[in-house]
């Protein structure tokens, strides 16, 4: 069974960096892609980047600046480190399985994120 | 691509028959998926490639359309189908529309 989990810290001050674990098990991290999705309370999630089977990475655009994705495939983690956190990246972050065919199947239960001094 | 879904908020009777709505700035060539995501919950995959069930979704639930329209049908709404609906291209980078939010009248 596909399994992924989010950790970090629920709360992180304004200009500090963000860092999230992403846990997966039902799969192997060599064989399946892994994105990060955000979504502000109450808005439509927003698609951050993704890291591919291959170890390739992805970002969006408007993040690419701030994201980095990376992966230790021995303990079936992926990672999210975003920089120069505002109070509008508030919100919670999904860790999401992303099909060959280009959507996004599985979903972690999220992690809340509080970008607040 | 940008994705517009209407209306943003959608009150009906059980037993209705839902229409929601998902429309692309750009010609998405059916690489459509909907989502449902019930409150405190993360979403779930209902439908992808425009009309293609996922396993384990109740056969009420359907998708069509084409070019930059697409539509996702409730043929009759049950009182555990309250929740917020997203539909997400991926045709051209990933993007999520803001979402239709459905309510029992």
């Amino acid at each position: 069974q596909v399994q992924l989990k989010e950790s970090g810290p629920g709360l992180v001050q304004p200009s500090e960096t963000l860092s999230l674990t992403c846990t997966v098990s039902g799969f192997s991290l060599t064989s399946y892609s892994v994105s990060w999705v955000r979504q502000p309370s109450g808005k439509g999630p927003e698609w951050m980047g993704r890291m591919w089977y291959d170890g390739d990475t992805a970002y969006n655009s408007a993040l690419k600046s701030r994201l980095s994705i990376s992966r230790d495939t021995s303990k079936n983690q992926v990672f999210l480190k975003m920089n120069s956190l505002q109070t509008d990246d508030t919100g919670t972050y999904y860790c999401t399985t992303l099909n060959y065919g280009g959507w996004v199947d599985a979903w972690g239960q999220g992690a809340s994120v509080t970008v607040s001094s | 691509i940008q994705l517009t879904q209407s209306p943003s908020l959608l009150s009906a009777s059980v037993g209705d028959r839902v229409t929601l709505s998902c429309k692309g700035s750009q010609n998405i060539n059916n690489y459509l998926a909907w989502y449902q995501q019930k409150l405190g919950e993360a979403p779930k995959l209902l439908i992808y490639n425009t009309n293609s069930l996922q396993t384990g979704i109740p056969s009420r639930f359907s998708g069509s359309g084409s070019g930059t329209d697409y539509t996702l049908t409730i043929s009759s709404l049950q009182p555990e189908d309250v929740a917020t609906y997203f539909c997400y291209q991926y045709n051209n980078g990933l993007t999520f529309g803001s979402g239709t939010k459905l309510e029992i009248k």
